[in-house]
Parts: structure tokens; sequence; C-alpha cells
């Protein structure tokens, strides 16, 4: 159960665009259409931010969405805003049926 | 309100147990699925255990598997993880999380509690 491979970090100016990538295997994020994605501010719970590879939950900002294509999902935030900075996780299903996060990104607002 | 509510966490030396507990609120546990994840200082989260409504499936993380064990009380409404053979590494924040009804992401978190294991 090796961690998603994310990118360490991520920056941006305000109101740009940012896409945080999240690399599986076909055992994960490849095999299944479960990937979800989490923003983490320091000495905070994580919050829910995609689901199901693209869905977004109600009062989640339509700044955030998701795709994926083969072994890699992705996140990205537009019109980034100083609140964006966090950390970010992904997670995928996985063929044993477990769970797995990725390794997390730091995102900086610039 | 949805609400999650950990405890039980505190300092124990290397080979010991612990209980964390979880209650809901707003919510009834035996119609969801429910997680455990951890996080150690400065570090990513972990997904460790899961855990459905009826108390009748269960899966674990290979570094918990055999030492940590999930269980709920729908009597209670709380979800339980019983760590037995701790270890150094398993120093962690420990949240609880409720799983997205049919979808795949962790909508309700707790927020958490810390594990300290040393001697």
């Amino acid at each position: 159960q090796s961690a998603l491979t994310q990118p360490a970090s991520v920056s941006g100016s305000p109101g740009q665009s940012i896409t945080i990538s999240c690399t599986g295997t076909s055992s994960d994020v490849g095999g299944y259409n479960s990937v979800s994605w989490y923003q983490q501010h320091p000495g905070k719970a994580p919050k829910l931010m995609i689901y199901d590879v693209n869905s977004r939950p109600s009062g989640v900002s339509i700044r955030f969405s998701g795709s994926k294509s083969g072994n890699t999902a992705s996140l990205t935030i537009s019109g980034l805003q100083a609140e964006d900075e966090a950390d970010y996780y992904c997670s995928s299903y996985t063929s044993s049926s477990t769970y797995v996060f990725g390794t997390g990104t730091k995102v900086t607002v610039l | 309100q949805v609400h999650l509510v950990e405890s039980g966490g505190g300092l124990v030396k290397p080979g010991g147990s612990l209980r964390l507990s979880c209650a809901a609120s707003g919510f009834t546990l035996r119609d969801y699925y429910m997680n455990w994840a951890r996080q150690a200082p400065g570090k990513g989260l972990e997904w460790l255990s899961y855990i459905d409504g009826s108390g009748s499936i269960k899966y674990y993380a290979d570094s918990v598997k055999g030492r940590f064990t999930i269980s709920t009380d729908n009597a209670q409404n709380s979800l339980y993880l019983q760590m037995n053979s701790l270890r150094a590494d398993d120093t962690a924040v420990y949240y609880c999380a409720r799983w997205v009804t049919g979808a795949s992401g962790m909508d309700v978190w707790g927020q958490g509690t810390t594990v300290t294991v040393s001697s």
C-alpha cells in the first residue's frame, strides 16, 4: 500500500489557476473512479473538496474541480485565493478493498 | 448538526494498548461506513481502517493489521479503535471520519485525538 505520489509543493499568484497531480497505479487511481481530494489547514482536520473524481460536496467552491486520466488524478484550483493556502491530499480506493492517501501537496499563494 | 468527537488519546509506553472512541451526533452510525485515519507529526495522512454500518465488513492498512481492531456500538452511536502492541511510529493524531453514502470520500471528520507512544 504505497502512498499515491503528489508534488511536494505548488504555488501561484492570486487569481491564477494551479493543478495538483496525484499518481498511482492501475490497482488504485487507474482502476476505479474513487478518487477524493482533501484540504487541510494547519492544526485542523481535513475537509472533503472533491469525491468520485470530479464531484463537489455542497458548500465547496466551484473554483475546485477534479479530473482523471489513466493512473493520474488532478485537482485544479481556479481563481486562486489567499484562503486556498493549505495542504492538499488525494485518496483512492484500491484493489485490496482498502484506501490510500497521497503524499500531500503544500499550496502557497504568492 | 453532524458531529464526530474523538477521545481516548494519551501517552502510552511501547508495547502498550489504548482504545480510542469516536462519538457521533446528528446521524446514525449504522447507516454509514466509518473510517480511522492518522497523521504523524509533520507528516501526511494515513488511512488505517474502515467498518460498514452493520460491523461485518472491516478492512485494515498493512501497517496496523493484526494490532488494531475497529468496532462500533450502535447503542452508544460510537466508533472505536483498539490499539495493541503500540510502537513509537504509531505516534500521531488519530481522526475518525464518515464515508459519503454510495460514493468515495470522507465528508465528516472529527477534530482528532493525539496518541504518543514513548518510554
